[in-house]
């Protein structure tokens, strides 16, 4: 079985700083994506990173895609607690393209 | 455009009794399906997925069972539910693969065993 691990578990902040959240493999992604969750709901996805050291903006977030396609990282400027969110990494293994594997979430609160 | 529906969106159901949790997707054709289960705050764990009518793949032994009798329908069942089959169960569905590929999710389905 194929595993993403993502840090923090949890993860409180004050408004106004900044974090950074890892998503990490020992296998490698066709493409990687970042979705947000609110309580009761689906994920929806934020983006899709796909070549090796790619880089996406989106608004204050910001994600990377590792060179070698084995991690992943989303970091937030000037965090707000519109923010807060379950946040999940999902990933299509190379070779499982039809399988999406998710990982453990960073519950991330941004207090006002 | 696509849309898909996910019913009920919540259940409580005595241990023992069955279960089934319908899906199904609109506005595409020949999509991947997915179901998988959600613990309070965490990742989701993927308990099934298929990539065609009748075409089942299982990622966790389990209590549960999927089929796709329809193209765009897919059904999670138990004959006999168990107090730890509780929890937030999310029908998704993607595209066939490949770099752009983003999954789509229903509104889930909270199930509570008693």
């Amino acid at each position: 079985t194929q595993l993403l691990e993502q840090s923090p578990q949890f993860l409180s902040i004050q408004e106004g700083e900044n974090l950074t959240v890892y998503c990490n493999s020992s296998s490698v992604f066709s493409s990687l994506q970042w979705y947000r969750q609110e309580p009761g709901e689906g994920p929806v996805l934020l983006v899709t990173v796909v070549t090796g050291g790619e880089v996406k903006k989106l608004k204050r977030l910001t994600f990377q895609f590792g060179d070698a396609r084995k991690d992943s990282s989303l970091h937030i400027t000037a965090a707000q607690p519109g923010d807060t969110g379950l946040y999940l990494c999902a990933g299509f293994f190379a070779g499982s393209a039809r399988q999406l594997t998710f990982g453990s979430g960073t519950q991330l609160t941004v207090l006002p | 455009s696509q849309t898909i529906h996910q019913w009920p969106a919540t259940l409580v159901q005595p241990v023992g009794s069955p279960l089934s949790l319908e899906c199904t997707v609109e506005g595409t054709s020949n999509p991947n399906l997915y179901w998988y289960r959600q613990a309070a705050g965490r990742g989701l764990q993927l308990l099934f997925y298929s990539v065609g009518i009748g075409q089942i793949s299982s990622e966790v032994p389990q209590n549960l069972s999927a089929s796709r009798p329809q193209d765009r329908q897919f059904i999670l069942s138990s004959k006999k539910l168990l107090l730890s089959d509780s929890g937030f169960y999310l029908c998704a569905w993607s595209n066939l693969g490949g770099a752009n590929t983003e999954a789509f999710f229903g509104q889930g389905t909270r199930l509570t065993v008693v």
